[in-house]
């Protein structure tokens, strides 16, 4: 299995300021026969289901604000939210798909 | 809009049989030719994908489960279900059910049911 280790494990930020997630995978989730970076990231709030914010490393799901950001490749990836809402208090997973999937332990993020 | 629905009982004795259902609305479960999964989290944990199927019937599943697990598609409903065998307490988890986003064995997933929990207990 590859495993994927999110850093910090929570963390507070101010409204309008900008939150950073790193996730690292264990192995190189870049397939080199199409340069695609297989690694999603979700948005996960209490009673509600995941919801896809950004896949392959960088592609913002429809609907999906702009200040949702994704970026990284091979083994190191960071989501970025350039405004924190007050409505982006969640906890956030990545998610690899290069292999059997499997999630990073999720970041809390939440208002400073 | 496609949408996805989990049922089934929502407690189950240990050494038992977990059965659930995902009933998928909005589209045929044939016509994106995806594959179709299920995903979990226990109490205060991650999640954890436990296996896929595609509807001509092809699975895949995580390998620390696979001696448990068995997902099947019924294409005549538009449903798809997952049995784990012999639950224990480790078992208790929302189980959602959801789609992978392409037509890839391993994908990201797009669209999710509402998830159910699942409390193992005698």
């Amino acid at each position: 299995d590859i495993v994927m280790t999110q850093s910090p494990d929570s963390l507070a930020v101010s409204l309008g300021e900008r939150a950073t997630i790193n996730c690292k995978s264990s192995r190189s989730v870049l397939y080199s026969s199409n340069s695609g970076n297989y690694l999603a990231w979700y948005q996960l709030k209490p009673g509600q289901p995941p919801k896809l914010l950004i896949y392959w490393a960088s592609t913002r799901e429809s609907g999906v604000p702009d200040r949702f950001s994704g970026s990284g490749s091979g083994t190191d990836f960071t989501l970025t939210i350039s405004s924190l809402q007050a409505e982006d208090v969640a906890v956030y997973y990545c998610q690899q798909y290069y292999s059997t999937p499997t999630f990073g332990q999720g970041t809390k993020v939440e208002i400073k | 809009q496609l949408q996805l629905q989990e049922s089934g009982p929502g407690l189950v004795k240990p050494s038992e049989s977990l059965s659930l259902t995902c009933s998928v609305s909005g589209d045929s479960i044939t016509s994106s030719n995806s594959y179709w999964g299920w995903i979990r989290q226990a109490p205060g944990k991650g999640l954890e994908w436990i296996g896929n199927i595609h509807y001509s019937g092809t699975t895949n599943y995580n390998p620390s489960l696979k001696s448990r697990v068995t997902i099947s598609v019924d294409t005549s409903k538009n449903q798809f279900s997952l049995k784990l065998n012999s639950v224990t307490a480790a078992d208790t988890a929302v189980y959602y059910c959801a789609r992978h986003g392409q037509q890839l064995v391993y994908s990201y997933f797009d669209y999710w049911g509402q998830g159910t929990l699942v409390t193992v207990s005698s």
